[in-house]
């Protein structure tokens, strides 16, 4: 039993380079977040996906695009990495809305 | 906007002592409150969650505390052992049509236990 897979696990990336975290649940959820976690910040939401199909904003979305691809699948892509990116991901899902998330292991990205 | 903190960053108890973690919410309209525990290099676990229609809700071994008169919410874990080291989070969730959804986090209180 999986859970919510994350991959990769490590990144470092040159500023202005793209990448795509990829995140899979097999818990069949509606609801899909990212997270970005930064040290004394806490868990700031990015984007969510309240069900299939939908995908909106959260807290700090800039400089992030993301893709509900199905429902097992929830992708956050940088277009062009800067330095503030520089962060803890987590991929998050839940059964409804607002309900109990179970996270990933994250995914630590380094942008020089 | 609205946040949720929590009043301590670290908090270091001996082993067998019971700890008590808390948590300030600044909006009364939440409706939905969960703490997490994140161990080191991993994603955040759930604990135990409370409803605002409740003000007190045990686990094994953990009870969480809700007092809507002064927005604060605590969570007490019995006889504390040393797998319990780790970070403790406190999360808010405000049912509403609008807005961003996701459940909001409080900065974390780094429990720390002592032989």
């Amino acid at each position: 039993n999986a859970g919510v897979t994350q991959t990769p696990k490590f990144q470092v990336l040159k500023t202005g380079q793209s990448m795509t975290l990829q995140c899979a649940q097999d818990m069949n959820h509606n609801s899909m977040y990212w997270y970005r976690q930064d040290p004394g910040m806490g868990l700031r939401l990015i984007y969510y996906s309240a069900s299939e199909g939908t995908t909106d904003k959260g807290e700090v979305p800039n400089g992030y695009n993301v893709s509900r691809l199905n429902k097992r699948e929830f992708s956050l892509r940088l277009e062009s990495a800067a330095p503030s990116q520089t962060s803890v991901y987590f991929c998050a899902s839940s059964a409804i809305r607002g309900g109990e998330l179970f996270f990933g292991e994250g995914s630590r990205l380094t942008v020089l | 906007g609205e946040s949720v903190g929590l009043h301590l960053p670290t908090l270091s108890v001996q082993e067998g002592d019971n700890s008590i973690i808390n948590c300030a919410y600044s909006n009364s309209a939440s409706d939905y409150f969960i703490w997490y525990k994140q161990e080191s290099g991993k994603g955040p676990q759930f604990i135990i969650d409370i409803r605002s229609n409740m003000d007190k809700r045990q686990g094994q071994r953990v009870t969480v505390l809700l007092n809507k008169t002064v927005k604060h919410l605590s969570l007490q874990i019995a006889a504390t052992q040393p797998g319990d080291s780790a970070v403790y989070f406190c999360a808010e969730y405000l049912y509403s049509g609008g807005g961003a959804d996701g459940l909001t986090f409080g900065k974390g209180t780094h429990l720390i236990i002592q032989p």
